[in-house]
């Protein structure tokens, strides 16, 4: 079965500055991976996804794909006290057909 | 406009008693998913249906059981619930298995 682990569980950055999270899967099948966020009180929402080995930016947010050492990387650039949230990494196509959530980590963001 | 209408948002319940969440989703997608969201489990996968059929099942109690009366609408029924049973539980939906988006979800209390 399809393992999904996220690291840090939780992080500090000051705002302005770098966040980096990642996330490591088992099943060398999986093909579609996203990064999920969820603010306090509402459900989680789809931030971007990414199927290609490399890297994909949007806005300030770049994530990265390494299929072969499995391991997709989430980094938020200039990070704003509202982008404090769990975020959750999502892993699907393996060879069980459903998605996959890590267990989150949590990102607070100081003013 | 709501695109995942999740009803109630909270509820309350004592143990033993029976309840049920209902989900209606408005995508188009085909298919539907709950999902359960406590302190132990940060998300933790529990059904998927697709095209109204039952794909995949993680959850080990059969006090637990998925409806689906229309191709849009996927509610839960809970039985005999317990305090353990306390959580807030999302539904989301897909097309296929193509990136899930999520309900705000109701907060179940089992007192």
């Amino acid at each position: 079965q399809q393992k999904v682990q996220q690291s840090p569980e939780s992080l500090i950055v000051p705002e302005g500055g770098m966040a980096s999270l990642n996330c490591t899967f088992s099943d060398r099948n999986s093909q579609y991976f996203w990064w999920y966020r969820q603010h306090s009180g509402e459900g989680p929402k789809a931030l971007m996804s990414i199927f290609s080995n490399g890297d994909k930016k949007e806005g300030r947010f770049t994530a990265h794909l390494n299929k072969a050492s499995l391991h997709v990387s989430l980094h938020i650039k200039d990070s704003q006290p509202s982008d404090s949230a769990l975020y959750f990494c999502a892993v699907a196509g393996g060879s069980n057909n459903r998605i996959f959530f890590g267990d989150g980590t949590q990102l607070v963001v100081k003013p | 406009d709501p695109k995942i209408i999740q009803k109630p948002k909270y509820l309350v319940a004592v143990t033993g008693s029976e309840k049920i969440l209902i989900c209606e989703q408005y995508l188009g997608h085909n298919a539907m998913y709950w999902y359960r969201q406590s302190a132990k489990k940060p998300l933790e996968f529990m059904f998927s249906y697709s095209y109204q059929k039952l794909m995949d099942n993680q959850t080990a109690s059969s006090r637990f059981q998925p409806q689906s009366s229309k191709k849009n609408h996927l509610d839960l029924q809970i039985t005999a619930l317990k305090p353990d049973d306390s959580a807030t539980y999302f539904c989301a939906s897909s097309q296929d298995n193509w990136g899930q988006y999520f309900g705000p979800g109701t907060r179940l209390t089992v007192l």
